[in-house]
């Protein structure tokens, strides 16, 4: 399986900075998916990161708070902007070879915003 | 929408067997089945293509009944290994391709 390189681990932000994740796959991959968890909750995804053009956002999410670039088939960032405290989440890159496949997950980004 | 998960939790003893359910109201095209345990990212465990397709992996199995739009996963002769959140995604039909998550199953085996 895609082994899955997320950038950073964890990380403490002030309130109204914005935080950049990384996520670099060792293969190319067809699907690129960013998700959201908070403590205690179920996975929700926030878009689908499309290389090449505009990420594709889940109801509730929005490009200017969560803007992703998708510059080709193994690499992806997301962008966590203007933060709140209701922001502090994990947030996880995941990726798929094509539907087919196992999707698999980054360990994740452990985000605390004060 | 949210594929609906049963049970919330489970308390097992190690040796025992569980079931868990995971059932969606649209047409799916497969079925993730996901491990996390507490402060780890969620780890795959098998994937159910539409085709009503069982698969085994040790002593964890699964099923997939696409006319039932649900999918079921087995755990056998449970280890204290086993305890964690289980999760499944579902996709659906046509061009979609994104997984939704159900709420998470908790299972927790004791010695």
């Amino acid at each position: 399986s895609a082994v899955i390189s997320q950038k950073p681990s964890r990380d403490i932000c002030q309130r109204g900075t914005s935080l950049t994740i990384q996520c670099q796959v060792d293969s190319q991959v067809t699907m690129m998916f960013w998700y959201r968890q908070q403590p205690g909750q179920s996975l929700t995804l926030i878009a689908t990161a499309n290389q090449g053009s505009e990420a594709t956002y889940e109801s509730g999410f929005v490009i200017d708070k969560f803007p992703i670039s998708r510059p080709n088939l193994t690499f992806s960032t997301l962008t966590v902007s203007n933060m709140s405290p209701e922001d502090s989440s994990i947030y996880l890159c995941s990726v798929r070879a094509d539907p087919n496949q196992p999707q698999h997950f980054g360990d994740g980004t452990r985000l605390s915003i004060l | 929408q949210q594929p609906v998960q049963s049970p919330q939790a489970v308390i097992l003893r190690e040796g025992e067997d569980a079931v868990i359910n995971c059932s969606s109201s649209k047409a799916l095209y497969s079925v993730h089945w996901y491990r996390q345990k507490h402060g780890e990212a969620p780890v795959f465990l098998m994937i159910l293509l539409k085709g009503g397709e069982q698969k085994g992996h040790e002593k964890i199995s699964a099923s997939f009944n696409e006319k039932k739009q649900q999918s079921s996963l087995y755990l056998t002769a449970s280890q204290l290994s086993y305890s964690g959140t289980y999760f499944c995604g579902t996709a659906p039909g046509g061009s979609a391709r994104q997984l939704t998550f159900g709420s998470g199953t908790q299972l927790t085996v004791l010695p």
